[in-house]
């Protein structure tokens, strides 16, 4: 059964528009969740991770929130740049340690148009 | 900087045969993991190593051997390749669970 949903699975925006991608799990426990940018064929690339109960960052255009209670976390994208387009993949780790397992969403395809 | 080198990064084999995916990590993470990522899927992990002569099997094993020769490389074995294991495979390795990185991928297709 998956236990990391994203939504929505694509998403189409122009080019200076904000939009927020949507994380639900059901990972126990749930140590942190970090989102990913991923570039087609491309290996990932880490944007922000999210460690306490209810945590919020920010790097740059993209930040990101995530409430453990509800075991739910969104990233918000501000002022979208072509360069932007890309899979964003939500991952939740259940420890801290190496020995834990990583557990991935689908991702939401962005894509960015003029 | 943290690096985890995979090679090659593109393969193409036929149905049947031998092919051996190699990662290189130069980060001194006693952790290496392979996954394979598929349209629709999330990544999933294959096999994974806490040091040299360590191999634990992950979430989707069946096909694949691995064998870790010593801290800095870990082999992903396919030796009867076989069309379903077409896919993008990436290689990682950590410490710690908030500290993983992640190789730039290698896109196998078996004909």
């Amino acid at each position: 059964k998956t236990q990391v949903e994203q939504s929505p699975q694509s998403l189409v925006v122009r080019q200076g528009e904000n939009c927020v991608l949507q994380c639900n799990y059901s990972v126990t426990p749930d140590n942190h969740l970090r989102w990913f940018k991923q570039d087609t064929g491309k290996g990932l690339v880490s944007l922000t991770v999210l460690v306490d109960q209810k945590d919020k960052t920010s790097n740059g255009r993209y930040s990101a929130t995530l409430d453990k209670d509800a075991k739910h976390s969104t990233l918000h994208i501000t002022a979208t740049l072509l360069d932007d387009t890309a899979t964003y993949i939500c991952v939740v780790g259940d420890r801290g340690s190496a020995l834990g397992r990583l557990h991935f969403g689908a991702g939401t395809q962005l894509i960015v148009i003029p | 900087e943290a690096a985890v080198t995979q090679s090659p990064r593109n393969k193409v084999t036929v149905t049947g045969g031998n092919v051996t995916l190699s990662c290189r990590q130069t980060n001194s993470h006693n952790y290496m993991y392979w996954y394979r990522q598929d349209t629709g899927h999330g990544l999933r992990l294959i096999h994974y190593s806490y040091g040299a002569g360590n191999l634990q099997i992950g979430d989707v094993p069946d096909g694949y051997k691995a064998t870790r020769t010593t801290q800095e490389d870990f082999f992903l074995l396919l030796e009867l390749a076989s069309p379903s294991q077409t896919s993008l495979y990436f290689c990682a390795s950590s410490d710690r669970q908030t500290e993983v990185f992640f190789g730039k991928g290698t896109r196998l297709t078996v004909v």
